[in-house]
C-alpha cells in the first residue's frame, strides 16, 4: 500500500531555533518527493522536489534530504521565524513521466514558532 | 493574479442541500485536480482532468459527488444531498502535464460546512 508517514506530528519550537521533520514513504514506483507548506486556511505551497538522483535540496532557510534506498526525507528549517509556523507536508509522486503522476500525502506536522 | 482561484471561499449548508465549488486554474495549465482536506489530515485525492477529460476518479469520489470541466478551463465539483461528513476544505489544484516534474498548483481551497 502506497503510504506517507510523517513525524512528529506537531513541534513547537522558540524563534530563532532549528528544526527537523521527518517523512517515510512506501510509495512505488517512486517519481519525486516534495515539501510543502500550509498555512491555516490556506491551499499548500511548494517547498521544494526531489527526484531519485537528488539527495538535497535548499530553498532559502529550508533544507530537505532524500534517502531513496531507505525511503526517508527530512525538512530542516534553520533560524526559525514566527512566520514559519504552518503544516509542513510531505508529498510523493508515484510512477514515472507525465503519465499518472498521482500524489501521495502525509498527514503533515503542525510547526508552531513561539517568540 | 494568475494563480488558482477557487469560489467561494467558505460555505455553510444545511445537511441534505446540494453546494457547488468552482475552481479556475492557472490559465496555460491542462492538467486539474481536485483534493479533500479534513483536519488534521493531509489532502486526499478525489479526481483530476486533463483538458476537458475527467481521468480518473478516488473511491471516495461517491455517486453524490460530480465534477465537470466542460472547456478545459475553468472546473466545478457538486455535492447533492450533503451529509455531515462531507464537512471538509476542498482544495482543486493544476498543472501541466508534460515532464515529470509537473509542479501543482494549489488554490486557496473551499472550505464547506454541513450543520
Amino acid at each position: 500500500k502506497n503510504q506517507v508517514e510523517q513525524s512528529p506530528q506537531s513541534l513547537i519550537i522558540l524563534e530563532g531555533k532549528n528544526c527537523t521533520l521527518q517523512c517515510n514513504y512506501t510509495v512505488s514506483p517512486f517519481s519525486n518527493l516534495r515539501w510543502y507548506k500550509q498555512d491555516t486556511g490556506r491551499g499548500p505551497v511548494s517547498l521544494t522536489i526531489m527526484t531519485f538522483s537528488e539527495n538535497t535540496k535548499s530553498n532559502g532557510r529550508y533544507t530537505a534530504t532524500l534517502d531513496a534506498d531507505t525511503k526517508q526525507s527530512s525538512l530542516h528549517i534553520t533560524a526559525s521565524q514566527l512566520s514559519d509556523s504552518a503544516s509542513y507536508i510531505c508529498v510523493v509522486s508515484a510512477g514515472r513521466g507525465s503519465t499518472l503522476g498521482r500524489l501521495y500525502f502525509g498527514r503533515g506536522t503542525q510547526l508552531t514558532v513561539w517568540p | 493574479d494568475t494563480g488558482v482561484s477557487q469560489n467561494p471561499r467558505h460555505k455553510i449548508t444545511k445537511r441534505g442541500q446540494n453546494v457547488t465549488f468552482r475552481c479556475d486554474p492557472i490559465s496555460e495549465h491542462n492538467r486539474l485536480y481536485w483534493y479533500r482536506q479534513t483536519l488534521g489530515q493531509g489532502p486526499e485525492f478525489l479526481t483530476y482532468f486533463q483538458n476537458e477529460a475527467q481521468l480518473e476518479k478516488s473511491r471516495l469520489l461517491s455517486d453524490r459527488f460530480s465534477a465537470e470541466r466542460p472547456k478545459g478551463s475553468f472546473s466545478t465539483l457538486e455535492i447533492q444531498r450533503t451529509e455531515q461528513g462531507d464537512s471538509a476544505m476542498y482544495l482543486c489544484a493544476s498543472s501541466r502535464s508534460q515532464g515529470p516534474l509537473y509542479e501543482q498548483y494549489f488554490g486557496p481551497g473551499t472550505r464547506l460546512t454541513v450543520t
